[in-house]
């Protein structure tokens, strides 16, 4: 069966970078594009990007140009998200989410990534 | 950007009731909307594609529905497993853009 397994918690300082994963099984990982959100305290869902594995295309929302960097690793199925210039407003969950083949809706997420930004 | 406006932001519901959440494009997205279900400490669920079209395994009671901007999810016969926070998503222009949310509560 389809598993996004991200990594674990992260406490980071500000101005620091962070990079989570986002391990995909139970499906060809190069043929769906993977999809990154943000989930801010209060609830509230922004859209970061996509990056597509099977050729490593990546778009941003510009609102997180310059901050968030995704790369994917065939060798090992996994989907990472690089957050740079941390601080406090980057304080949320951060989920990957798989988009079904052909389409733009997320079928399947992972767990979620609590960043917590705090000297 | 798109705005996705979605109401209510909350509703404290009985047992059977029917539910309709609505979520308004401030540009057309076509049928480019997608529904979720959230629960605590969980990530998202989806529940409708395409607008209208229900995700397998999810209940028939569930449905969605389309006028002109307004998207709408209707829970036929509320059943205490469906509380939890539900968004949408419109995904036909970037940056994709959810709504608010809608954060049902049992009475």
């Amino acid at each position: 069966q389809v598993q996004l397994q991200q990594s674990g918690t992260e406490l980071v300082k500000p101005a620091s970078s962070v990079k989570i994963s986002c391990k995909a099984s139970g499906y060809t990982f190069t043929s769906n594009y993977m999809h990154w959100i943000r989930q801010q305290p209060g609830n509230g869902l922004e859209w970061i990007g996509w990056i597509y594995p099977g050729n490593g295309n990546t778009k941003y929302n510009q609102k997180f140009d310059g901050k968030a960097t995704l790369t994917a690793d065939k060798s090992s199925s996994t989907a990472y998200m690089q957050l740079s210039s941390l601080t406090s407003e980057d304080s949320a969950v951060y989920f990957c989410a798989r988009a079904r083949r052909g389409t733009w809706y997320f079928d399947y997420w992972g767990q979620g990534v609590m960043v917590t930004v705090s000297s | 950007d798109i705005q996705m406006t979605q109401s209510p932001s909350s509703m404290s519901v009985s047992l059977g009731d029917r539910v309709t959440i609505t979520c308004r494009a401030s540009q057309d997205i076509g049928n480019y909307l997608s529904w979720y279900q959230q629960k605590p400490e969980k990530s998202p669920k989806l529940m409708i594609y395409g607008a209208t079209n229900l995700e397998d395994g999810v209940p028939s009671r569930f449905s969605g529905s389309r006028s002109g901007s307004d998207y709408s999810l209707t829970i036929n016969s509320l059943e205490s497993e469906d509380t939890g926070i539900y968004f949408c998503l419109q995904h036909k222009q970037y940056p994709y853009t959810f709504g608010a949310g809608t954060k049902l509560e049992l009475k």
